[in-house]
């Protein structure tokens, strides 16, 4: 099982709006609505931000939002708050029962 | 409260074998629809997803470390453990236990706070 593909770094301004890409493959995001995003701050334990391609947990700011369209989904966040800065991680379902991970996004407030 | 709690060894030997456990509480894995994973971060690398657990004893791994690994439960002591044969330098990594509710399948909702294991001889 391939890593989904997302870009090594974004970055914004405070205030701002950036969207985050995670491309897989027909035997994942595209297969299932399954689609999870993590927030990791650095030498913490990763945090679920959105899941079910646009879900938010409980206590997770509205600012977070995810949507899916074929084979790639996508994290926007908007108003790009200094606490924002981040690494970013998608995830998807398998038609193997499995999961698989993105290698990442490092996200840079301006 | 859901909390998950990893320990191990923090130093093994190359060939060696990894035995990690996850003890979680508040919650119990007897309950249809619950899972625990075990996820592993390289430093400065990406997450990588090793295995999974469910409620009725269903277990996955991952495809390109189903033969290494062997992941089981303890319902009554509400434990999880990974074991991870031949280890190699390259296993080097912060390892995580995370729950999942099979209502959402990919979304690991809870997370420990990972352990570290730096294999060296």
């Amino acid at each position: 099982q391939s890593a989904l593909t997302q870009p090594a770094s974004v970055s914004g301004s405070p205030g701002q709006s950036i969207t985050i890409s995670c491309t897989g493959t027909s035997s994942d995001v595209g297969a299932y609505k399954y689609v999870s995003w993590y927030q990791q701050h650095p030498g913490k334990a990763p945090k679920l931000m959105i899941y079910d391609v646009s879900n938010r947990p409980s206590g997770v700011s509205n600012r977070f939002s995810g949507s899916k369209s074929g084979n790639t989904a996508s994290l926007t966040i908007s108003g790009l708050q200094a606490e924002d800065e981040a690494d970013y991680y998608c995830s998807s379902y398998t038609s193997s029962s499995t999961l698989v991970f993105g290698g990442g996004t490092k996200l840079t407030v301006l | 409260q859901v909390t998950l709690r990893e320990s191990g060894p923090a130093l093994v030997k190359p060939t060696q074998i990894l035995t990690l456990t996850c003890t979680f509480s508040g919650f119990s894995l007897s309950t249809s629809g619950m899972c625990v994973s075990w996820i592993r971060q390289p430093p400065g690398k990406a997450l990588e997803w090793l295995a999974r657990i469910d409620w009725d004893d269903d277990k996955y791994y991952s495809t390109s470390l189903k033969t290494r690994l062997t992941i089981s439960k303890d319902t009554s002591k509400n434990q999880v453990v990974l074991t991870m044969t031949n280890m190699d330098p390259v296993d080097t990594a912060t390892y995580y236990c995370a729950r999942i509710q099979l209502a959402s399948p990919g979304a690991m909702d809870v997370w420990g706070k990972g352990t570290t294991v730096t294999v060296s001889s």
